[in-house]
């Protein structure tokens, strides 16, 4: 399985955007980039997925880089709910998720 | 809609007795994922199916646990002989279809063994 690497922990203010980031240098051509978050005493939420191209949806933004060895998950306008675990995970088609310890993310009032 | 429905929520066990988790996934959804999560750790993948058919089960710690979806929908986990190390959250997660769909996760059953 294709390894991530997240920092453990970041910390950022409600109302400023979030840059979290994803170092995956092994990355295969056919490996999606996956984001998931954990918030505490719930199951993994699915945020994003891309695969080259940059994506957009309500929850937030995938940048991928050029070369595919890292992406950067950016929460636009940080609130208190958004105060979880970030998963980074690379996968094909159906398969199963192999999560790492994810980035704690922090955000003060 | 409904989404991925866990049952129960906390249970609560003696060492050496049988628990069955419930999951029932989000309807119409063909492939549904069992992770196992310890405190203070990401989840990990316990097995795999695609309708009705176990495709995986790599994930399975020990023969003491079985999983089933005889109809493809509703899947059973079951822990034989339970030991204190099975305590963990246990997460059922399903998929729409075999491409690169999300997973959309329950809340989990948290196994405490006493």
């Amino acid at each position: 399985d294709a390894k991530t690497t997240q920092p453990n922990s970041m910390e950022s203010n409600e109302e400023e955007p979030v840059h979290l980031p994803c170092n995956h240098s092994t990355i295969s051509g056919t490996d999606y980039i996956h984001w998931y978050r954990q918030l505490p005493s719930q199951g993994p939420e699915y945020v994003i997925h891309g695969l080259t191209s940059n994506v957009n949806n309500r929850m937030a933004s995938l940048a991928i880089a050029e070369d595919r060895k890292s992406s950067t998950l950016i929460l636009h306008r940080a609130t208190l709910r958004d105060a979880a675990v970030y998963y980074c995970i690379l996968g094909q088609g159906a398969q199963k998720l192999v999560f790492g310890q994810g980035t704690r993310l922090t955000i003060n009032p | 809609g409904a989404g991925v429905s866990q049952s129960p929520r906390y249970k609560v066990a003696k060492r050496g007795q049988d628990v069955a988790l419930r999951c029932d996934p989000i309807s119409g959804h063909v492939s549904l994922f069992w992770y196992q999560q310890a405190l203070g750790q990401g989840p990990e993948f316990l097995t795999y199916f695609q309708n009705e058919a176990q495709l995986d089960k790599s994930g399975l710690p020990s023969d003491r646990f079985f999983a089933e979806r005889p109809e493809g929908s509703v899947s059973t986990l079951k822990i034989q002989r339970t030991q204190q190390e099975d305590s963990a959250v246990y997460l059922c997660a399903s998929s729409a279809d075999y491409s690169n769909q999300p997973q959309h996760f329950g809340d989990g059953t948290r196994l405490s063994i006493l």
